[in-house]
């Protein structure tokens, strides 16, 4: 089965603090896709990569950037963690033509 | 970005109900895709369509592509306890991108 490995489930962190969720995905996959989820919002596309070194933004990419250096790791940075962007961040990796394959989330709680 | 209309926002029900849920859009989709998410747990596939009309089934699951396209019904027969979590509704375009779009999810609670 694919995995698709998020680094932390919870974090807590500063505001202003910089912050880094690692997705780590063990298919050699080429799509991989960081999500914000919140209640009654569902899930909001923030930045994808297909490929190595290549990220494009998503609906909502305001105060993240990404890194993809290795094929299997796609890293979400916040440059300036905000409380806004307290949150369960979800991150995927595309396994078929349509088919997702999640990681468990990372919920993050900036103070 | 586009969001996709999905109703109802939450369900509290009994074992052995039958749920029906469905989600909107306002423009046309390709593909559209059902997904669960268990409590502390990522979203998992449970149903694609790919066709206009068309109705497949997985298990007490059972998904329809919408005639025109911008719709899409979940059906879920003889809830069990373990039915509880969110579901989603996805839609695709196609084409280069291939992004999905994703609902904003029902909650779906069974009492036993």
């Amino acid at each position: 089965d694919v995995k698709v490995t998020q680094s932390s489930r919870y974090l807590v962190k500063r505001t202003g603090e910089k912050v880094f969720l690692e997705c780590v995905q063990d298919m050699d996959h080429e799509n991989m896709f960081w999500y914000r989820q919140d209640p009654g919002l569902g899930l909001r596309l923030i930045y994808f990569s297909y490929d190595v070194k290549m990220k494009e933004k998503g609906d909502i990419p305001e105060g993240y950037s990404v890194s993809r250096e290795k094929k299997e790791r796609f890293s979400l940075i916040l440059e300036s963690a905000s409380t806004n962007q307290t949150s369960m961040y979800l991150c995927a990796s595309r396994d078929s033509y349509y088919g997702y394959t999640f990681g468990s989330g990372t919920r993050l709680t900036v103070v | 970005g586009q969001q996709l209309n999905q109703s109802p926002q939450s369900m509290f029900i009994q074992e052995g109900e039958d749920v029906s849920m469905n989600c909107t859009s306002s423009s046309i989709f390709n593909t559209w895709l059902w997904y669960k998410q268990d409590p502390g747990e990522g979203p998992v596939l449970l149903i694609a369509l790919y066709k206009a009309g068309e109705l497949t089934s997985n298990g007490r699951l059972t998904a329809q592509f919408g005639i025109t396209r911008k719709d899409s019904f979940l059906n879920i027969s003889a809830s069990i306890p373990s039915d509880v979590g969110i579901y989603f509704c996805a839609g695709a375009y196609g084409g280069a991108t291939n992004k999905l779009i994703f609902g904003t999810g029902t909650l779906l609670a069974v009492q036993p």
